[in-house]
């Protein structure tokens, strides 16, 4: 699997959109990019996760570059409860080797 | 109902016990996976088994033996317990085909003293 890289940590001010990146500049045509979180000690959370195309759903947006080499999560309307550490993972859908990098963590300010 | 469930939450343990983290899944799913995220909190994948069958074992020391009776589970046995081991255990299942997403149990918080 390709590797990820993220900066290790972000601000973002309460109700702005928060814009995490991921490089993934290795990444091969049939992985795709998943976005998961972690709140502090719970068990980490699904978010979204697209191949080529962006992505919405009703947590966040995927944008994937064309050339998919990187991407950014943006959460349109960050709250208190989004301060949470974000995963970028690329992996082949049938792969069962699902691997975690450092993230970033996010801290939401009021 | 929880979608991946661990039990226990929370475990305190001494030095050389031998002790076990049960993990049950009601989705359907037919990958379940292992991670240990230790105090510096990086998620490291341990285990990975699709339909019972043992996919990925990272270089795990062999005192831990993951056991799947059937799809829904994967527990984790843990013998000779050591200082080291001292982490929190999640365990995670998805379906290996679709490019679906995993579902991830609340964690196992073990101690050993």
């Amino acid at each position: 699997d390709a590797k990820t890289t993220q900066p290790p940590s972000m601000d973002c001010a309460e109700g702005r959109a928060a814009n995490l990146p991921c490089n993934h500049s290795t990444i091969s045509g049939n992985e795709y990019v998943y976005w998961y979180r972690q709140i502090h000690s719970q068990g980490p959370q699904y978010i979204i996760h697209g191949l080529k195309n962006n992505e919405t759903n009703e947590m966040a947006s995927l944008i994937i570059t064309e050339d998919r080499k990187s991407s950014t999560l943006i959460l349109p309307h960050a709250t208190l409860r989004d301060t949470a550490v974000y995963y970028c993972i690329v992996r082949v859908a049938s792969n069962n080797d699902m691997r975690f990098g450092a993230g970033t963590r996010l801290t939401v300010k009021p | 109902d929880t979608a991946v469930s661990q039990t226990p939450k929370y475990l305190v343990t001494q030095m050389g016990n031998d002790k076990s983290i049960k993990c049950e899944q009601n989705l359907g799913h037919d990958t379940m996976y292992w991670y240990k995220q230790d105090s510096k909190k990086f998620l490291k994948i341990m285990f990975s088994y699709n339909n019972k069958e043992l996919i990925i074992n990272e270089t795990v020391p062999n005192r831990f033996s993951p056991k799947s009776p059937d799809k829904a589970h994967l527990n984790l046995h843990i013998n000779s317990l050591e200082l080291g081991d001292s982490a929190v255990y999640f365990c995670a299942s998805s379906h290996s085909t679709g490019g679906t997403e995993a579902f991830f149990g609340q964690g196992t918080r073990l101690t050993v003293v």
